[in-house]
């Protein structure tokens, strides 16, 4: 089993739609959670960077995480053709931001179809 | 949030030649970067963590001296590809870290003929 599982999609959605990503992990003791987002042929661009349980949103980003459960998710609202791309997320158990040992997800595609 | 850039974006080498590739934070001080490989639609997977004034440490299974990393600077890292086989194509990204998170550099896509 892996420390952190992602559905790799693809995920299809119409323009508008709210988009749920999320990725389930095994590690109890990853304290920082990441979502990348990652066009094709480009390096992941950091879109939310939590610490511990709870919810924090961006725009239209939210990411909550659930270490009770040990799930995280990335909400997207009014999806955009523009927000097609992959999507990982990442952790770390580290207390120092984000670590050196940071473990990423399989990464999901979406794609948002106008 | 912070800049990390690459360059060259994409490079094209001749087997047996070697290929570097230059990693730069741009807007910060970094006394550790990271250096991954990426296969098409797979994950990003580590191979060596660079540290400033110091050796680098490889992962599991990475060729240390296939792979020759220099961290000169505290902005700058480097990446060389020695004796470059068409198996080590790839996509390769660097990564630094401040308190607000890790940030990715855009990537360099190597193709060895």
């Amino acid at each position: 089993q892996k420390e952190v599982e992602q559905d790799p999609g693809p995920l299809s959605v119409p323009e508008g739609a709210i988009v749920s990503l999320n990725c389930t992990y095994s590690n109890s003791a990853f304290q920082y959670f990441m979502w990348y987002r990652q066009y094709s042929r480009k390096g992941p661009e950091l879109l939310m960077y939590t610490y511990s349980s709870g919810n924090k949103e961006d725009g239209r980003f939210t990411a909550q995480v659930d270490k009770s459960s040990k799930y995280i998710s990335l909400f997207i609202r009014d999806s955009q053709p523009s927000d097609s791309a992959t999507y990982l997320c990442a952790m770390s158990a580290s207390k120092n931001n984000a670590g050196n040992m940071l473990t990423f997800g399989g990464g999901t595609r979406l794609m948002v179809k106008p | 949030g912070a800049v990390v850039s690459q360059h060259p974006s994409r490079v094209i080498c001749k087997s047996g030649t070697s290929v570097k590739i230059e990693c730069r934070s741009l807007d910060f001080q970094a006394t550790t970067m990271f250096w991954y490989r990426q296969f098409p639609k797979k994950s990003l997977m580590l191979m060596a963590t660079s540290n400033e004034g110091s050796k680098a440490t490889y992962e599991q299974g990475v060729e240390k001296d296939k792979f020759l990393i220099n961290h000169a600077s505290l902005t700058l890292s480097t990446l060389t590809v020695t004796s470059a086989h068409p198996e080590d194509s790839s996509f390769y990204i660097c990564s630094a870290r401040t308190n607000e998170g890790r940030f990715f550099g855009p990537g360099t896509r190597l193709t060895v003929l």
